[in-house]
């Protein structure tokens, strides 16, 4: 089994959609936990840290589920401009820092 | 602005070659990575360093080495290349450990 998971997608959802994506991870000591956006050719860029109690901004929401493991992240009234891959970032601390990215989902948002 | 720069942008070698990828960063970041990414395995970490004359391998680090003898760079060279080591590679700093990663836009590496 993978460390972090994510479905690959591709998600295809029409212009103003709300679409959700999950990330599993594998280790439940793990501490620390992000989404980043991935543009075709292009380097990943920060979107958004995960936090405990979840946090939201502006159409997008994370949630962390620890009971069950995963991170989630939500994007409601899509745009053209959010297509792109999304990857989940987990970062177990004691374990030498150890930064563990998902493959990404991938998702195109059609007018 | 700082940035993260990374060279050559896209390299074509033979099997045996040895190639070195440049990273240089100016946001002054003690920590610096490289990874590497292929279609369904996503970002896989190759080594690392925590600051100068620090390094540590990660993941995948085998045929690859690093250097770290100041804080902007971190070059990573492939000793003998091969065409399994055909991807893109991507630098990265970082100003803490749980922090935002700062990426180059990648180095498109070619192994025949």
């Amino acid at each position: 089994r993978k460390e972090v998971e994510q479905d690959p997608g591709p998600f295809n959802v029409p212009e103003g959609a709300t679409v959700a994506f999950n990330c599993t991870y594998s280790n439940s000591a793990s501490q620390s936990f992000f989404w980043y956006r991935q543009d075709c050719r292009k380097e990943p860029k920060l979107l958004m840290s995960v936090y405990s109690s979840g946090n939201e901004d502006g159409r997008f929401t994370a949630q962390l589920n620890r009971a069950s493991q995963y991170i989630s992240l939500l994007i409601r009234d899509s745009k053209l401009s959010d297509s792109a891959t999304y990857l989940c970032v987990v970062i177990t601390l004691y374990n030498n820092n150890d930064m563990r990215f998902g493959a990404g989902t991938r998702l195109t948002v059609k007018p | 602005d700082a940035e993260i720069t990374q060279s050559p942008r896209h390299k074509i070698t033979e099997t045996g070659r040895q190639v070195t990828l440049a990273c240089h960063q100016t946001w002054n970041h003690n920590n610096m990575f490289w990874y590497r990414q292929d279609l369904g395995h996503g970002l896989r970490l190759i080594h690392y360093s925590y600051g100068v004359q620090d390094t540590n391998k990660g993941e995948v680090s085998d045929g690859y080495s690093v250097s770290r003898s100041n804080t902007e760079d971190l070059p990573l060279t492939l000793e003998s290349a091969a065409s399994s080591q055909t991807s893109v590679y991507f630098c990265a700093s970082s100003e803490s450990v749980t922090g935002e990663l700062f990426f180059g836009e990648g180095s498109r590496l070619t192994v025949l």
